[in-house]
């Protein structure tokens, strides 16, 4: 069982251009979630996926654009990267479910710089 | 506004040194609280969650406490090691609403030799 995982685990870009970051789950998990991790902040949800074929925006969706390709995969895309999307992706995944007992599994992180 | 504070910021203990991280928590409608450990890159990796009816819960060497009257909880780290070493999010979940998971800001914990 490898969990979450996510490709590549660095990149750099320079301002305009654009890349997807991938995400799979083996853990037959409904949900699935991109965050962003900035110095000084608490995560902060980009978009989620509470099923497959469903996807809904989170706290800060500007930039982004995700697609669930089937129930493992997660997909987060820059259309034309900025300097203020330089940050650690992160995608998680949980199961659907007694909501109090949830518990979001995180993938290891995506560290992008955007020159 | 639903929030989550956690203090202090950062901590610098001794190896076999005790300590207590802190979090507040203005969020409803209230569902549960979980305490991550986040390894420096690495992904959070869940410690404990605390229901509304659980004021006490153990992990090994960590120890969380919830009072919800006050909104507030603790995680306490008995006999630290250099692997405690990490930082350590509070996350509160709601049972309603758009964003259901309200991260932290977390505490950076460093524990020296």
């Amino acid at each position: 069982n490898a969990g979450v995982t996510q490709t590549p685990k660095f990149q750099v870009l320079k301002t305009g251009q654009s890349m997807t970051l991938q995400c799979a789950q083996d853990m037959n998990h409904n949900s699935m979630y991109w965050y962003r991790q900035d110095p000084g902040m608490g995560l902060r949800l980009i978009y989620y996926s509470a099923s497959e074929g469903t996807t809904d925006k989170g706290e800060v969706p500007n930039g982004y654009n995700v697609s669930r390709l089937n129930k493992r995969e997660f997909s987060l895309r820059l259309e034309s990267a900025a300097p203020s999307q330089t940050s650690v992706y992160f995608c998680a995944s949980s199961e659907v479910g007694e909501w109090r007992y949830n518990e979001q599994f995180f993938g290891p992180g995506t560290r992008l710089t955007v020159l | 506004k639903n929030q989550v504070e956690q203090s202090p910021q950062s901590l610098i203990i001794l190896e076999g040194k005790n300590c207590t991280l802190q979090c507040n928590y203005t969020v409803s409608p209230f569902s549960n609280l979980r305490w991550y450990k986040q390894d420096t890159g690495r992904g959070p990796v869940s410690l404990t969650i605390m229901t509304f009816s659980e004021n006490t819960k153990s992990n090994g060497r960590y120890t969380a406490t919830l009072d919800a009257d006050t909104k507030q909880s603790s995680l306490h780290i008995t006999a630290s090691q250099l692997s405690d070493s990490a930082s350590y999010i509070c996350v509160v979940s709601r049972t309603s609403g758009t964003y259901k998971y309200i991260f932290g800001t977390g505490t950076r914990l460093k524990v020296l030799a």
